[in-house]
C-alpha cells in the first residue's frame, strides 16, 4: 500500500505571508494512463474536507487563487501566497493513483 | 449533495450500517464513484471504500473483511456495513462523490459520528 507522508505536521505562520506544505508518497503517483492523480483537502474546524486542488495543481471551483499545488512522482507541495485568517485548519493531501487509496497525516495551519 | 444517516452509538462486536443518500448525480452514469471515509477524533482521514457506477468495489487493505459496500441506484443511496465494532472504530464516517472530471472526492457529505461504547 502506498503510504503520504506531509511535512511540517503544524505551521505557524504570519497573516499575508506565504505558506507551503510538502507531501510525499512511497512510490510514484504516475498512473498507467499517464495521469498523476494527487489532491489537496482543507478541513476547518467542524466542517467537513474540502477539495482545494486534483491532479497535482488543478483548482477546484471555487478555490481562491492563493492556493496552488505542483509537484510530480513522489514530491508534492501545496503553496498559499498569502495566507488569510480564513486558511486556519487542517490540511490532508490524498493519492487516488491506486488502491487503496490514502492520505496524509494532516497539516495544521494556524496563525502566530 | 449527499448526506449520511445511521445510528450515532453502536455495541461492540455489532454491525455497523451506514447509508449515504445523494442527489445531484445518478450512480448509473459512466464514470461516476461513491466511497466512504472516516476520521477518529482529533484524528487524520482514513479511507475506506468506494463502488463503481458499474458495481465494482474496492477497499481498506486492512478493513476488507469487515467491509461491505453496496448501492441501490433506485433509491440513490450507497450502503456501507461494518462488522464487529470496537471502540476504535469510534469516528466520524463520510460519503463522498468522485468522477471522472477530477478523480478526487469533489463533494462531501457532512458525515455523522458513530460511538462505539458498552
Amino acid at each position: 500500500d502506498i503510504v503520504m507522508t506531509q511535512t511540517p505536521l503544524s505551521s505557524p505562520v504570519t497573516l499575508g505571508q506565504p505558506a507551503s506544505i510538502s507531501c510525499r508518497s512511497s512510490e510514484s503517483l504516475v498512473h498507467s494512463d499517464g495521469g498523476t492523480y494527487l489532491s489537496w483537502f482543507q478541513q476547518r474546524p467542524g466542517q467537513p474536507p474540502r477539495l482545494l486542488i486534483y491532479q497535482v495543481s488543478n483548482r477546484f471551483s471555487g478555490v481562491p487563487g492563493r492556493f496552488s499545488g505542483s509537484g510530480a512522482g513522489t514530491e508534492f507541495t501545496l503553496s498559499i501566497s498569502r495566507v488569510e485568517l480564513e486558511d486556519v485548519g487542517v490540511y490532508y493531501c490524498m493519492e487516488t493513483s491506486q488502491f487503496p487509496y490514502a492520505f496524509g497525516q494532516g497539516t495544521k495551519l494556524e496563525i502566530k | 449533495t449527499l448526506r449520511e444517516s445511521g445510528p450515532a452509538l453502536v455495541r461492540p462486536t455489532q454491525t455497523l450500517t451506514l447509508t449515504c443518500t445523494f442527489s445531484g448525480f445518478s450512480l448509473t452514469a459512466d464514470g461516476m464513484y461513491v466511497g466512504w471515509i472516516r476520521q477518529p477524533p482529533g484524528k487524520a482521514l482514513e479511507w475506506l471504500a468506494r463502488i463503481d457506477w458499474d458495481g465494482d468495489k474496492h477497499y481498506s487493505t486492512s478493513l476488507r473483511t469487515r467491509l461491505t459496500i453496496s448501492k441501490d441506484t433506485s433509491k440513490n443511496q450507497v450502503v456501507l456495513t461494518m462488522t464487529n465494532m470496537d471502540p476504535v472504530d469510534t469516528a466520524t464516517y463520510y460519503c463522498a462523490r468522485t468522477s471522472t472530471i477530477n478523480w478526487s472526492f469533489d463533494f462531501w457529505g457532512q458525515g455523522t459520528l458513530v460511538t462505539v461504547s458498552s
